[in-house]
């Protein structure tokens, strides 16, 4: 069975400074992976996706995230978080060619001024 | 733009009341889906649909049911409303293989 685990719930982080959102995997089969986040009172929107190719994938806003196929992982990164990152964030997983998608419990990033 | 459109924002209702959650896409998707997120628990699938008229449980099903008469709208139901309903639900739709585009959720409170 596949399954999501993100294991920060919450990551507090000064405005300006680097931050990593963790998440690791476990899927026997091939798979898509997907960052999306979700802002206050407003439904989730897709951040970035890996679907093949390049392991290093880019959003438009300054975030990477990279698929680590040995260590079964896809953290998120971004080198200078902004205040209006501050936003929960999910990982998620999909096996290739299905339609289910599992999402790990989300990461709170609050970026202090 | 993708567009998904939930009919309500906040929703109250009371115990054992039957409730409609509606969702409307505008992009022709296959694809439609129904979470619940609660937090520390993140998005759990209730149910998807992948046609019209075409439906599959999620992983928590029980207590719900839906309705996807036509391509554009995927209906949730709650047969009898329970508090332990409370939650903030997500509707989803997609194209084979690729990401969900979200509504903005609706916010119920069953009391």
């Amino acid at each position: 069975a596949q399954s999501v685990t993100q294991l920060d719930s919450q990551v507090p982080v000064f405005e300006e400074a680097p931050v990593e959102l963790r998440c690791n995997y476990s899927s026997s089969v091939s798979v898509y992976l997907f960052w999306y986040v979700q802002y206050p009172n407003q439904g989730l929107q897709l951040l970035l996706k890996y679907l093949s190719g390049s392991t290093l994938v880019e959003s438009i806003n300054g975030f990477e995230a990279e698929f680590n196929k040995s260590q079964t992982s896809f953290h998120l990164r971004k080198p200078s978080v902004h205040i209006s990152d501050t936003a929960e964030y999910f990982c998620a997983v999909c096996t290739s060619g299905t339609y289910k998608y599992i999402f790990g419990t989300g990461t709170r990033l609050k970026v202090l001024a | 733009d993708v567009k998904v459109t939930q009919s309500s924002r906040y929703l109250v209702k009371r115990t054992g009341e039957k409730v409609f959650l509606e969702c409307v896409q505008d992009m022709d998707h296959e694809n439609m889906f129904w979470y619940r997120q609660d937090p520390g628990l993140g998005l759990r699938l209730i149910y998807f649909s992948y046609d019209v008229k075409m439906k599959e449980k999620g992983d928590i099903p029980e207590g719900y049911s839906v309705s996807r008469e036509k391509k554009e709208r995927f209906s949730l139901i709650l047969e009898s409303a329970s508090t332990n309903q409370t939650s903030m639900y997500l509707c989803a739709s997609s194209l084979e293989g690729v990401n969900l585009f979200f509504g903005s959720g609706t916010q119920l409170s069953v009391l």
